[in-house]
């Protein structure tokens, strides 16, 4: 079974930023929480990951809690190409286990 | 351009016909993956090979086989295919163990 809870489906207004929470209160020390995304039709695509400190790229920021329990993706300035269905995954190894994910709506 | 190549994207067979799905890969990674992803479900991993070591998920239906040739390719053969085998299969690559997945657009396999 996943790691993760996260909420079924959330909406986005365009230009505003797109807070994804997720909690994994059960991870363990050594477990990173990656971020992917599935657009319809396509495979799933890598956004981030983190360990314990906050992340920042090109797509994304990943913030932590300091007790590693909930973490939020955030996507500063959201399109109505970033509708999509979002993967929180708590990993390990090669053992990647998707949960159901957040559905994505950008609205115009 | 694509990196994890899957083809085709579409790819129907009968009922009880083996059928083989191919993945190939230009980005040299040492670890390919097999999820299986059926409709309005997360994908779910059915095995994976680091270099040529072969590992299979518990779950994993005997009817499920995979083959790696070379780094390259990674071939997911489906012995009996039956109707709950209809699905998305997705294949990945990633350089190593603690390192993000790329992910293939996946071939969608009808069974009639």
């Amino acid at each position: 079974d996943a790691k993760t809870t996260q909420p079924t489906s959330m909406d986005c207004a365009e230009g505003r930023a797109a807070n994804l929470p997720c909690n994994h209160s059960t991870i363990s020390g050594n477990e990173y929480v990656y971020w992917y995304r599935q657009i319809h039709s396509q495979g799933p695509q890598y956004i981030i990951h983190g360990l314990k400190n906050n992340e920042t790229n090109e797509m994304a920021s990943l913030i932590i809690t300091e007790d590693r329990k909930s973490s939020t993706l955030i996507l500063p300035h959201a399109t109505l190409r970033d509708t999509a269905v979002y993967y929180c995954i708590v990993r390990l190894d090669n053992d990647m286990r998707f949960g159901a994910g957040t559905r994505l709506t950008v609205k115009p | 351009d694509a990196m994890v190549i899957q083809n085709p994207r579409y790819q129907v067979t009968q009922f009880g016909k083996p059928v083989t799905l191919s993945c190939s890969q230009t980005l040299n990674h040492n670890v390919m993956y097999w999820y299986q992803q059926k409709s309005s479900q997360a994908p779910k991993l059915l095995f994976h090979y680091y270099d040529k070591d072969f590992n299979n998920e518990a779950d994993t239906p005997d009817n499920f086989q995979s083959r790696r040739p070379n780094t390259s390719f990674c071939f997911l053969d489906i012995r009996s295919p039956g109707l709950g085998d209809a699905a998305m299969y997705l294949c990945a690559t990633s350089p190593g163990t603690h390192q993000p997945q790329h992910f293939g657009d996946g071939t969608r396999l009808s069974i009639l």
